[in-house]
């Protein structure tokens, strides 16, 4: 399975905007980009997914890289109700594709 | 309401019992999957089912088993051979063969084996 990259933690003022940064250097042709978020103690939640296009939907903005090799999950104001675990993750339309393999994620963190 | 569900939410067993965790989805979903999270980790693949009356291996099997006999269940059962069964334990649900396709999570079981 192609993997991810992200930092451990980032920090973030609340109403400001927060790019979170994956990395996906060996992502094939076919492998979706999709970010999931997880509050504490609960399961994760879908934000956004995206294959080549910059994509928008009410929580966020994926913006991908022309080459496909990194993303950036852009929300636009933070809220003190974003701060959570941000995971970056690929799926594969194929076989692979049932997998749903997480990484370690991006611990985000809203200060008021 | 659709969706998919998880019981109980936490459970507690003595050392060298089985446990059976529950997950129910009703979303016509033909792919689960089973996940195991330990304080501070990201999610680790135990199972998974793409359709019913068959699963797959994910990384850490060992020391769990399931079933798919239904299309909205399948079951975690987490047996004495698992040497660190304490974690927070997590079912999730999806379309099968689309990429595109999101998971839907459930709110997860805590079990603690004391």
């Amino acid at each position: 399975d192609a993997k991810t990259t992200q930092p451990n933690s980032m920090e973030s003022n609340e109403e400001e905007p927060v790019h979170l940064p994956c990395n996906h250097s060996t992502i094939s042709g076919t492998d979706y980009i999709h970010w999931y978020r997880q509050l504490p103690s609960q399961g994760p939640e879908y934000v956004i997914h995206g294959l080549t296009s910059n994509v928008n939907n009410r929580m966020a903005s994926l913006a991908i890289a022309e080459d496909r090799k990194s993303s950036t999950l852009i929300l636009h104001r933070a809220t003190l109700r974003d701060a959570a675990v941000y995971y970056c993750i690929l799926r594969d339309p194929g076989t692979s594709g049932s997998r749903l393999t997480f990484g370690e994620g991006t611990q985000l963190t809203v200060n008021p | 309401d659709g969706g998919i569900t998880q019981s109980p939410k936490y459970l507690f067993r003595k050392e060298g019992q089985n446990v059976t965790l529950s997950c129910e989805q009703n979303l016509n979903h033909d792919a689960m999957y089973w996940y195991r999270q330990d304080p501070g980790q990201g999610l680790r693949l135990i199972y998974y089912s793409q359709i019913v009356n068959d699963f797959q291996k994910g990384d850490i099997a060992e020391g769990y088993s399931v079933s798919r006999e239904k299309k909205e269940s399948f079951p975690l059962t987490v047996t004495s051979a698992q040497k660190n069964p304490t974690a927070f334990y997590l079912c999730a649900s999806s379309i099968e063969g689309g990429g595109y396709t999101e998971a839907f999570f459930g709110q997860g079981t805590r079990l603690t084996v004391v």
